[in-house]
């Protein structure tokens, strides 16, 4: 089993849907991130969170870390929002990070 | 700023041929990071260095060889290429304390 967990793996809505992403992982952790990959390559770092919930634009990050589970929610998608979506957790007290495997979501328009 | 650069953007090795990927950054961040991403998979950690002169071992660092000679670079050595390495290659830094990584556009190599 792996360490982190992403549900689903794979996800197409129509434009304007409300969308959510999982992330489960099984380690104590410092620091979770969302990531976001397009098709070509480039990763960028959508959000940081240690506790909360966080919002930018449309999108809200939020994580509980008694229940080790962080969701990724995008409001009224849009075909732009086309990508990977990665949760990488930073082990508590290490330097390294953890990914997942990855959320493809497709939205159709 | 330019971020995290690598060079090169593609390249094709044969099999035993030798290469060195580098990354460099422009943000002084202490840590830096060579992943690997393959189909499939999450990015896996090759090597990593926290500061300028200090490597570690990741995940993933058989057959790679890394140095971390000035601040701002991060090579990443193939001694001998093996057809297993073939992978897209993303280097990332990030500051000392808390902070997010910033990731490079990555190499995508190929080993015949």
């Amino acid at each position: 089993k792996n360490e982190v967990e992403q549900s689903p793996q794979n996800l197409t809505a129509q434009e304007g849907e409300f969308i959510t992403i999982n992330c489960s992982y099984s380690v104590g952790i410092s620091a979770l991130h969302w990531l976001q990959q397009h098709p070509g390559g480039g990763i960028v770092s959508l959000f940081m969170l240690s506790s909360g919930k966080k919002k930018h634009g449309r999108l809200i990050a939020t994580i509980n870390i008694q229940e080790k589970h962080s969701s990724l929610h995008i409001t009224a998608s849009h075909p732009r929002d086309s990508a990977v979506y990665i949760c990488a957790v930073r082990g508590a007290g290490t330097y390294k990070y953890i990914f997942g495997t990855g959320t493809r979501l497709k939205v159709l328009a | 700023n330019a971020g995290v650069t690598q060079t090169p953007k593609f390249r094709v090795l044969k099999t035993g041929q030798s290469m060195t990927l580098l990354c460099a950054q422009d943000m002084n961040h202490e840590y830096m990071y060579w992943y690997r991403q393959d189909p499939g998979m999450g990015l896996r950690l090759i090597h990593y260095s926290v500061g300028e002169g200090t490597t570690a071992k990741g995940e993933v660092p058989d057959g790679y060889n890394v140095s971390r000679l000035k601040k701002q670079n991060f090579l990443l050595g193939l001694e001998s290429a093996a057809p297993s390495q073939t992978s897209v290659y993303f280097c990332a830094s990030r500051e000392q304390v808390g902070g997010e990584q910033f990731f490079g556009p990555g190499t995508r190599l190929t080993v015949l």
